[in-house]
């Protein structure tokens, strides 16, 4: 079974851009979440998707947004970029919601740097 | 917001030797729990994970432990191999549920 996939791996832009990030989840998986992982933060949540519905999102401001699709497959969203966005972003897919108990798997992530 | 920290943030081991990273969790009612290990350039790769109604589980060369009590967990890897080599994470989730938290991760080392 063909685990988490998250297109593009790599991304450069410039401040005040935007950019899309692509996530398909492991078949099967109605649960997208979408994490940025930095060195001095950790890993930080940022939203969860399930059955094309945001059921939770984190402290993150409202240029970050995603989507659901009908297939599960999941897409996040930055706007007006700024230098601290540069970050590996990283989705995890499980089985069912993320108070269902049940392990999430992550994808390789997108590394997206500013400039 | 949720704490979930790790004791040590380097850990060095002689190929061969057990390994034993620690987790310290904040919140009592965390119910379920996941060790992650992160290998450089990719993602976080499930290891094992255990419910709270457990208090030690068994994979493949791994054993976790927890200790609801003094509210720590624990990640052992028998026979630890080169490949081992990573960065583990700890993660917790509580029946409130509506994210895992994250800690910040030990950097494991073998050496050969």
């Amino acid at each position: 079974k063909a685990g988490v996939t998250q297109t593009p791996r790599y991304l450069i832009k410039t401040r005040g851009q935007q950019v899309t990030l692509s996530c398909s989840p492991i078949s099967g998986h109605r649960s997208v979440s979408w994490y940025q992982q930095t060195p001095g933060q950790g890993l930080q949540f940022l939203f969860e998707y399930f059955s094309e519905t945001q059921r939770n999102k984190g402290n993150f401001p409202g240029r970050f947004s995603g989507r659901q699709f009908s297939n599960s497959r999941s897409e996040m969203n930055v706007s007006t970029l700024e230098l601290g966005d540069s970050a590996l972003y990283l989705c995890a897919s499980s089985l069912g919601i993320l108070d269902s108990n049940q392990p999430q798997h992550f994808g390789d992530g997108t590394r997206l740097s500013i400039l | 917001g949720e704490s979930v920290g790790l004791h040590l943030p380097t850990l060095s081991v002689q190929e061969g030797d057990n390994s034993i990273i620690n987790c310290a969790y904040s919140n009592s009612a965390s119910d379920y729990f996941i060790w992650y290990k992160q290998e450089s350039g990719k993602g976080p790769q499930f290891i094992i994970d255990i419910r709270s109604n457990m208090d030690k589980r068994q994979g493949q060369r791994v054993t976790v432990l927890l200790n609801k009590t003094v509210k720590h967990l624990s990640l052992q890897i028998a026979a630890t191999q080169p490949g081992d080599s990573a960065v583990y994470f700890c993660a917790e989730n509580t029946p409130a549920g509506n994210q895992f938290y994250f800690g910040t991760g030990t950097s494991l080392t073998v050496i050969p």
